[in-house]
């Protein structure tokens, strides 16, 4: 079983929907958890970064962890086609934050 | 530099041979970072400099695997008899101090043996 299970979809939504993005963690020691886009043939690009438990709202996009559950989400509102991508998660452990397990990947078709 | 830039961006090369591959971080991001990834998997930790040395290399999946960072600024990757099973993207990634997870990753390096 890996460290991080991320669902790899595709995830097809109309624009204008909200997206619901999670992963799941085995590891207790994760102490910092970002969400990274990945457009086709580019790098990973951070989009949100949260530090333990708690919710962090950044423009249309909201991250929670809930640590008591190893649970994570990303939620995207207005979803756009240019939104379009494949989110990544990622987490780390307090005494090696530099590294970042990343889940497999969750493939994002916004739909006009 | 404006981002992380990676040469090259495509390599491909027969069994056997050997490879390198380069980095040149943000101008200032005292961390560097090997990730590589497989096609339809997240990116896995290859190896973690702090200026020039390296903090980390555990993630080198053998010794043909091996990484200089002699200036504490451009780095490169160095891949000894190639495999096929090395195909991948290779990723390198930056960012002040030790990052905490705030990494900015460039846009990699697509390495095909044959």
């Amino acid at each position: 079983q890996k460290e991080v299970e991320q669902d790899p979809g595709p995830l097809s939504v109309p624009e204008g929907a909200i997206v619901s993005l999670n992963c799941t963690y085995s590891n207790s020691a994760f102490q910092y958890f970002m969400w990274y886009r990945q457009y086709s043939r580019k790098g990973p690009e951070l989009l949100m970064y949260t530090y333990s438990s708690g919710n962090k709202e950044d423009g249309r996009f909201t991250a929670q962890v809930d640590k008591s559950s190893k649970y994570i989400s990303l939620f995207i509102r207005d979803s756009q086609p240019s939104d379009s991508a494949t989110y990544l998660c990622a987490m780390s452990a307090g005494d090696s934050s530099y590294k970042l397990i990343f889940g497999s990947g969750t493939r994002l078709l916004v739909r006009p | 530099g404006a981002g992380v830039s990676q040469t090259p961006s495509n390599k491909v090369t027969e069994k056997g041979k050997y490879v390198e591959l380069r980095c040149d971080p943000i101008s200032g991001h005292t961390a560097l970072y090997w990730y590589r990834q497989s096609l339809g998997q997240g990116p896995e930790f290859l190896i973690y400099f702090q200026g020039t040395g390296a903090a980390d290399d555990s993630g080198l999946p053998n010794d043909r695997f091996f990484a200089v960072r002699p200036e504490g600024s451009v780095s490169t990757l160095k891949i000894q008899r190639t495999e096929r099973g090395d195909s991948a993207v290779y990723l390198c990634a930056s960012s002040r101090g030790q990052g905490n997870g705030e990494l900015f990753f460039g846009e990699g390096s697509r390495l095909t043996v044959l």
